[in-house]
């Protein structure tokens, strides 16, 4: 069954450090997503992406975040300079071509622990 | 604002037991609510709803939408102690293609 694979699965980084979370989503989908989750705490979006640029974004996702898809295959999301605050479970997320308000498949999770 | 309140927060039931999981939403343009079962890391995709009234079922698992009232529940009948997990709703909006999720409920069949 195809599914949406995240790496690494832990992250630890020092404060000020760049951090790039790496993501391969479902193959024949075209929508991508970040989400993520600080422990205890609701699952927040952050970005989408459709079509090689941004298509929609909080106002978690600032300066500092920036996503990409570098080749056929990936989805990366980077932190430039990671803060205390940015420790989460970050979820990669697809979905389908004209399904993008439907279901999206989520992948196991990137645990970043910024110290 | 929370757009999506899910009760009860927790909830700590008997294997064999029916539970039912509520979740309410207020938002303009809604287009679909959806529900998640949330294990030790990822969100599984459960039930999608756009319409009211009309059932979806899988299983021991069911789901209805109200969007008059503006909510949905989930339905867990003859539950397992592989029930255990958090369950989070999701709303999507007809602008936009983000999911607001609510805070889940955490269920916890003990045998």
């Amino acid at each position: 069954e195809p599914e949406v694979t995240q790496t690494p699965s832990h992250q630890v980084t020092q404060m000020g450090q760049e951090v790039i979370l790496r993501c391969v989503p479902i193959s024949n989908h075209l929508y991508f997503y970040w989400y993520r989750q600080i422990l205890g705490q609701k699952v927040e979006f952050l970005v989408s992406f459709y079509n090689n640029e941004i298509s929609e974004k909080s106002e978690i996702f600032d300066d500092q975040f920036s996503v990409e898809r570098p080749d056929g295959s990936n989805f990366t999301l980077k932190i430039r300079s990671t803060k205390l605050e940015d420790s989460a479970m970050y979820f990669c997320a697809s979905s389908e071509p004209r399904r993008a308000q439907h279901e999206a498949f989520f992948g196991q999770g990137t645990r970043l622990t910024v110290v | 604002e929370d757009k999506v309140v899910q009760s009860p927060l927790s909830l700590v039931v008997h294997e064999g037991d029916t539970v039912t999981l509520n979740c309410s939403y207020e938002v303009t343009n809604f287009r679909s609510l959806l529900w998640y079962k949330q294990e030790k890391k990822a969100p599984t995709f459960l039930f999608m709803l756009t319409s009211s009234g009309i059932e979806k079922k899988s299983g021991r698992l069911s789901s209805i939408l109200d969007k008059k009232e503006l909510f949905s529940i989930l339905n867990i009948t003859a539950t397992q102690t592989g029930d255990s997990a958090v369950y989070l709703c999701a709303v999507s909006l007809e602008v936009g293609n983000q999911f607001y999720f609510g805070t889940g409920t955490s269920l916890t069949v003990i045998p």
